[in-house]
């Protein structure tokens, strides 16, 4: 069965530096989201992606971050200059067709800052 | 604040019973409403997603139903099995179409 997969599974990192967390969707999706959870909180929305542009993004999605699906296969999530309160679990998800659709998740990627 | 609120926060049952958790969310311009399935050190499976009034959903043991007037949810899972040991999330979205709000969870643990 299809699934989204992601890279690193662990990504350690000083604060100040950029990190690319990378996905790739399932193959004939068409939406791509970005979430994280921070420990103990909520899994937090940070932006869809559709049709090559961003569709929605949270206030949490702010000038440091970015998407973009470089290659067609690929879709990465770039911090530019990471905090210590972006160290979280990211986690990438497809969807074939709009939000009524289901959404697939990747394994996810733990982010530590220090 | 559009805001998910899941009950209760945890659960233990005794395998073999039948348990319910509930998931409540504003009703106004409701889009859709995701149920998720998660093991620890494992990806969010998706159950279930549903989006007319009324709509009730099934697969297996486990079912859901919708009130998109009143703004809940209903999870069922009959006859617990220790596989189902998990945290179950539910997702709303509203508006737009292409961003969601999650609530906590629940963890549920069976007890054999």
């Amino acid at each position: 069965e299809p699934e989204v997969t992601q890279t690193p599974s662990h990504q350690v990192t000083q604060m100040g530096q950029e990190v690319i967390l990378r996905c790739v969707p399932i193959s004939n999706h068409l939406y791509f989201y970005w979430y994280r959870q921070i420990l103990g909180q909520k899994v937090e929305f940070l932006v869809s992606f559709y049709n090559n542009e961003i569709s929605e993004k949270s206030e949490i999605f702010d000038d440091q971050f970015s998407v973009e699906r470089p290659d067609g296969s690929n879709f990465t999530l770039k911090i530019r200059s990471t905090k210590l309160e972006d160290s979280a679990m990211y986690f990438c998800a497809s969807e074939r067709g709009a939000v009524t659709d289901t959404q697939y998740f990747g394994p996810g990627t733990r982010l530590t800052v220090l | 604040i559009l805001n998910v609120e899941q009950s209760p926060q945890s659960l233990h049952v005794q395998e073999g019973d039948s348990t319910n958790f509930t998931c409540s969310f504003p009703s106004s311009n409701f889009y859709a409403l995701h149920w998720y399935r998660w093991e620890t050190a494992k990806s969010p499976e998706a159950l279930f997603v549903m989006t007319l009034n009324g709509d009730e959903k099934k697969k297996g043991r486990i079912s859901a139903t919708l009130n998109t007037k009143e703004g809940y949810s209903y999870l069922y899972i009959k006859g617990s099995q220790p596989e189902d040991s998990a945290t179950y999330l539910c997702a709303s979205g509203w508006g737009s179409a292409s961003k969601i709000i999650f609530g906590s969870g629940t963890r549920l643990s069976i007890r054999p």
